[in-house]
């Protein structure tokens, strides 16, 4: 069984449109997260949430929008997409204090 | 902020050879983790290691906590051991910028 889960694991769409990327957890963990990881590998936080509640908000546009129905799940909304939106975006859950990622979603925006 | 350095920015290996990553980080924390994201991209819990040493097979780490750095040990690498280990700090909120690993066989 996979623990975390995130869908699409490919996504390729225009300027302009708006997209969601689903994840899944089934670890039981009060805290999700999503990451952005740009074409030079490099991993920033954008949100954090703890049992439904938003706990981080890293400098992220507001054209993202986390939304967690559930502890077990968060997903990103994204508006009117730019091409600097392109990267691969990974979902993670924790515990106190370890993390697990999921598979990530690749997202091409053109 | 907390800023996060690793070194070496690129390493490349002989299979069987061993390897020493280094992770600095610029305050004290009290949640220090290693990742290996494979070249298939996936990213993969090594270890949670605020201070103290882990061993985990032929991997190993160590965190000086006090001195600000921590260590990931690759003894006898294999080919299945490339892609890029990142560190990361502060219950994930800062990640270093990695540490491209590369075995040839």
């Amino acid at each position: 069984d996979t623990a975390v889960s995130q869908t699409p694991k490919y996504l390729v769409t225009q300027m302009g449109n708006d997209k969601s990327i689903k994840c899944e957890q089934n670890l039981g963990h009060d805290t999700m997260y999503w990451y952005k990881q740009d074409s030079k590998k490099f991993l920033k936080i954008m949100f954090s949430y703890n049992n439904k509640e938003l706990i981080i908000n890293e400098t992220v546009p507001n054209r993202f929008s986390p939304k967690s129905p559930d502890k077990a799940h968060l997903n990103l909304h994204i508006n009117s997409l730019e091409l600097g939106d392109s990267a691969v975006y990974f979902c993670a859950s924790s515990t106190r204090d370890e993390q697990y990622f999921g598979p990530g979603t690749r997202l091409t925006v053109t | 902020g907390i800023q996060v350095e690793q070194s070496p920015p690129d390493l490349i290996l002989q299979e069987g050879a061993n390897s020493t990553l280094r992770c600095n980080f610029s305050d004290s924390v009290n949640n220090l983790q290693w990742f290996h994201q494979n070249p298939w991209g996936q990213l993969i819990n090594l270890f949670y290691i605020p201070s103290g040493t882990k061993q985990n097979g032929r991997l190993s780490a160590t965190t000086v906590a006090t001195e600000r750095y921590s260590l990931l040990y690759i003894s006898s690498s294999q080919t299945t051991d490339s892609g890029v280990y990142f560190c990361a700090v502060y219950y994930g909120r800062r990640f270093g910028a990695g540490t491209r690993l590369t075995v040839k066989p």
